[in-house]
């Protein structure tokens, strides 16, 4: 089955850095690829995703690469804020009637002031 | 508004007892799945139904069981014969299995 694997586990910036989240996948069918941002207490909520057909997408200071050769993606999230302290997850899902998503281990970002 | 309800929001189940949570949508949505998280791991599938009257095991079923007899609800009874029942349980649903899934608030399982 697929396989997700998400690094760092931990990450801190200051406000105003960038921050970059990488996952990589094993399973060369996964053709869809969301990343959720769950705060304390709360479930995960989607940010942003992309499917195997587009290399990027940006959503304000959030973007999302794909490099479907070395099946790997990453979150990249500008000009950081306090409010983006949280953990993020990336997940991949294959294709097929079982299909699923996978999720990684979770990044713990801490935005510093 | 429209969302994803789970109830309730902490939950305590003694030895040898079965507990059911809650999850409700009124998004419409055909599809719901159930998760849990542990501490330091990702999510992972317990149950998953893409119509009412069906639905399908996931990564970790054993000891747990799901009813879909509405298209709203999908609650999941976490039984006895989990031995480790102590998680953050996240209900799910999307419109169909291709589509996005967005995620309940959740319900904290403890065992007293």
């Amino acid at each position: 089955g697929e396989n997700v694997e998400q690094h760092p586990s931990t990450l801190s910036v200051q406000e105003g850095d960038s921050a970059v989240i990488k996952c990589t996948y094993s399973d060369s069918a996964s053709n869809y690829f969301p990343w959720y941002k769950q705060e304390l207490g709360k479930g995960p909520q989607l940010i942003i995703d992309i499917r195997s057909n587009v290399g990027e997408k940006k959503d304000q200071r959030i973007a999302v690469t794909l490099n479907k050769t070395a099946k790997h993606f990453s979150l990249h999230i500008t000009e950081t804020q306090p409010e983006d302290s949280a953990v993020y997850f990336c997940a991949a899902r294959g294709t097929g009637t079982a299909s699923k998503l996978t999720f990684g281990t979770g990044t713990r970002l801490q935005v510093t002031l | 508004d429209g969302g994803i309800t789970q109830s309730p929001k902490y939950l305590f189940r003694k030895e040898g007892q079965n507990v059911t949570l809650s999850c409700e949508q009124n998004l419409n949505h055909d599809a719901m799945y159930w998760y849990r998280q542990d501490p330091g791991q990702g999510l992972r599938l317990i149950y998953y139904s893409q119509i009412v009257n069906d639905f399908q095991k996931g990564d970790i079923a054993e000891g747990y069981s799901v009813s879909r007899e509405k298209k709203e609800s999908f609650p999941l009874t976490v039984t006895s014969a989990q031995k480790n029942p102590t998680a953050f349980y996240l209900c799910a649903s999307s419109f169909d299995r291709d589509q996005p899934q967005h995620f309940g608030d959740g319900t904290r399982l403890s065992i007293l």
